[in-house]
């Protein structure tokens, strides 16, 4: 079946430290891996598509098909990328659980 | 450049009710996604439109079932509602071909309880 993990549910760093959400997902065909961003207060919104191969605020994320992993990194995280993560496959448009990032002062 | 919009914000419904939610797509967006999203978790897939066809459906019963119009406006319609379909409801629209997803742009949702 088609997956999409994300086995953190909340990840808590100090700014300035480097940040890695996880993601692995399960799926026989090429995938799509998208990472989506939700901010306190505001809708869910595109923050990378793998395809793209591009850098948004900072964050970055390569697809690594040996370990069906498409990880987000950041090498220094600031206050304001405190938000939920989601990351999500094309195939039936599936869904993490999302991982809370939490940057501490 | 207008984004997605949906309608009403809030609702609450009665078990065995029916209900239709709205969503208007961005302007030059060709397909409309819903979602459920319960308290704590991910947003479940429903079912996509594409061109005015169902272009997959999630593992959702038949009582939820879409509609998508010639402007790519799109309709959720859950029937006989039960308690568990208390949720919130996300409309995603995207510009994209058949197997080729460019990302979704998202509504704020509607936040459905059913009594």
């Amino acid at each position: 079946a088609q997956r999409v993990t994300q086995p953190e549910k909340l990840l808590s760093v100090f700014k300035g430290a480097p940040v890695e959400l996880k993601c692995n997902y399960s799926y026989s065909g090429s995938p799509e891996l998208f990472w989506y961003v939700q901010y306190s207060r505001q809708r869910l919104q595109l923050l990378l598509r793998h395809i793209s191969r591009e850098s948004i605020k900072g964050f970055t994320a390569d697809l690594n098909k040996g370990e069906t992993s498409f990880h987000l990194k950041k090498p220094f995280a600031q206050e304001e990328d405190s938000a939920m993560y989601y990351c999500s496959g094309t195939y039936k448009y599936i869904f993490g659980t999302g991982t809370r990032l939490k940057v501490l002062a | 450049e207008t984004g997605v919009t949906q309608s009403p914000t809030h609702l609450i419904k009665t078990r065995g009710q029916q209900v239709t939610l709205r969503c208007s797509s961005q302007s030059g967006h060709n397909t409309v996604s819903w979602y459920q999203q319960a308290l704590g978790q991910g947003p479940q897939f429903i079912f996509q439109y594409y061109r005015e066809e169902e272009n997959g459906r999630g593992n959702f019963p038949p009582r939820f079932s879409g509609l998508q119009f010639p402007n790519y406006s799109s309709e959720l319609n859950v029937n006989a509602l039960e308690l568990d379909d208390s949720a919130l409801y996300l409309c995603a629209s995207s510009k994209a071909n058949r197997g080729n997803n460019y990302g979704y742009t998202f509504g704020s949702g509607t936040r459905l309880t059913v009594v």
